[in-house]
């Protein structure tokens, strides 16, 4: 257990479905940050929330929708998807200090499948 | 051209021998350094990180930085089956102004195999 806690583990869902992932951290920390993980490719990120306000979007698609209510939630809404989104989304948190090593925590991911 | 670079392996190495995992990184102003192991099926998980140049210990694991030459490596001393699993680099690198946001590069990981 890393206290990066993620819901649900598992989503299945249809290109014209709209979910939500959501991630808690129990760490105190101020930087939260969406990955997405596929098979053979490195661990690319999404999103970056630095003290609730988003940092970086790394060019993704808009059918992805970050939330950051709060420097302990983060969501991540999903709409009209494609099959090549299927993946595993990560959530990470670190306490962001400004000067390197933030080290980042993962929590355990939400296997994505959309058919 | 990859930012950082990983022998995707599979690296084999018999049970109680060393394994040596090597990472390269092109941006010549990053700062820190992560390395994280990933079990099948598993989210990643801290191993060490490193900064200053040379080696640093803790257990069985070395992370050796040379910033001149761009490259970290990990070793991993005694392997033990257990250590069977994805080991990725990460590089945090530095934004204007010399700050840095905790933006991490990973590379594809090394996938690792110690068998008894």
């Amino acid at each position: 257990e890393t206290g990066v806690t993620q819901t649900p583990r598992h989503l299945v869902m249809g290109m014209t479905n709209k979910k939500s992932l959501k991630c808690e951290q129990h760490l105190g920390h101020n930087a939260m940050y969406w990955y997405k993980q596929s098979a053979k490719k490195p661990l690319e990120l999404m999103f970056v929330y630095n003290f609730k306000e988003q940092t970086e979007n790394n060019s993704v698609p808009s059918r992805f929708s970050p939330e950051c209510p709060n420097s302990s939630h983060l969501f991540l809404h999903l709409h009209t998807l494609q099959p090549e989104d299927s993946a595993l989304y990560l959530c990470a948190s670190s306490q962001d200090l400004g000067g390197g090593l933030d080290t980042q925590y993962f929590g355990p991911g939400t296997r994505l499948t959309v058919l | 051209q990859k930012e950082v670079e990983q022998n995707s392996g599979p690296l084999s190495v018999p049970e109680g021998a060393i394994a040596s995992l090597n990472c390269t990184y092109s941006d010549r102003g990053s700062q820190s350094f992560f390395w994280y192991r990933q079990y099948s099926g598993k989210s990643p998980e801290l191993i060490m990180f490193i900064y200053s140049n040379g080696d640093k210990e803790d257990g069985r694991f070395t992370a050796q930085l040379n910033k001149a030459s761009q490259y970290v490596s990990l070793l991993i001393r005694d392997s033990q089956p257990s250590d069977s699993a994805t080991y990725l680099c990460a590089v945090e690198g530095v934004v204007a102004g010399g700050t840095s946001y905790g933006k991490l590069t990973f590379g594809q990981g090394t996938i690792l195999t110690v068998h008894p």
